[in-house]
């Protein structure tokens, strides 16, 4: 089936740790994006990539680091650097149209994020 | 940058009434989506609609760009209907920031 996975669904970290969180999509899209939720709130944009080997900062990427080694594959790391890192973590995927901005975003299942 | 507000923040709703979410943003944007989000968190795609109106089923959202506004219409509401009901935003020719709302809470009681 084509879609967007994410790991783990959740994730458990003790204080000062590091933890990459996975998002893999077949889509055979060209943009990936990494949110965060609150309870209670929107979402908020930590990192995007439009294409391999490049990544933008979104609004909130203090303590966070991404990579883009392949195209289907946009792994988060949330360093000891993140104050509050306790969140729900959404990934998204779309199609690039050029000149007309980002089509439609996809949504992996998200990943529960609680520091202990 | 720019600001999305969903209105109301909260509804209530008995099964089988109709209902109208809207989202106001404040400068033009070349997408718009929204989205519902169910209680295991998965965010469900409705519509990609940056502007004019689609219909599925139930359904249906109208987006007026030049007033920098989109509505949601959800009739003959059910209780599955129930959950978090986002929009977003994006401006600018380059695949990027997206908005979000902060979204509507739609209770539908049997």
């Amino acid at each position: 089936d084509g879609g967007i996975t994410q790991s783990p669904k959740y994730l458990f970290r003790k204080e000062g740790q590091n933890v990459t969180l996975s998002c893999e999509q077949n889509l055979n899209h060209d943009a990936m994006y990494w949110y965060r939720q609150d309870p209670g709130q929107g979402l908020r944009l930590i990192y995007y990539s439009q294409i391999v080997n490049d990544f933008q900062k979104g609004d909130i990427a203090e303590g966070y680091s991404v990579s883009r080694e392949k195209k289907e594959s946009f792994p988060l790391t949330v360093t000891s650097a993140q104050k509050n890192p306790t969140a729900f973590y959404l990934c998204a995927s779309s199609i690039v149209l050029l000149g007309r901005g980002a089509h439609e975003q996809f949504f992996g299942p998200g990943t529960r994020l609680t520091v202990l | 940058g720019i600001q999305v507000e969903q209105s109301p923040p909260d509804l209530i709703l008995q099964e089988g009434a109709n209902s109208t979410l809207r989202c106001n943003f404040s400068d033009s944007v070349n997408n718009l989506q929204w989205f519902h989000q169910n209680p295991w968190g998965q965010l469900i795609n409705l519509f990609y609609i940056p502007s004019g109106t689609k219909q599925n089923g139930r359904l249906s959202a109208t987006t007026v760009a030049t007033e920098r506004y989109s509505l949601l219409y959800i009739s003959s509401s059910q209780t599955t209907d129930s959950g978090v009901y986002f929009c977003a935003v994006e401006r600018g020719t380059n695949a990027g920031k997206s908005t979000f709302g902060d979204g509507t809470t739609l209770t539908v009681k049997p």
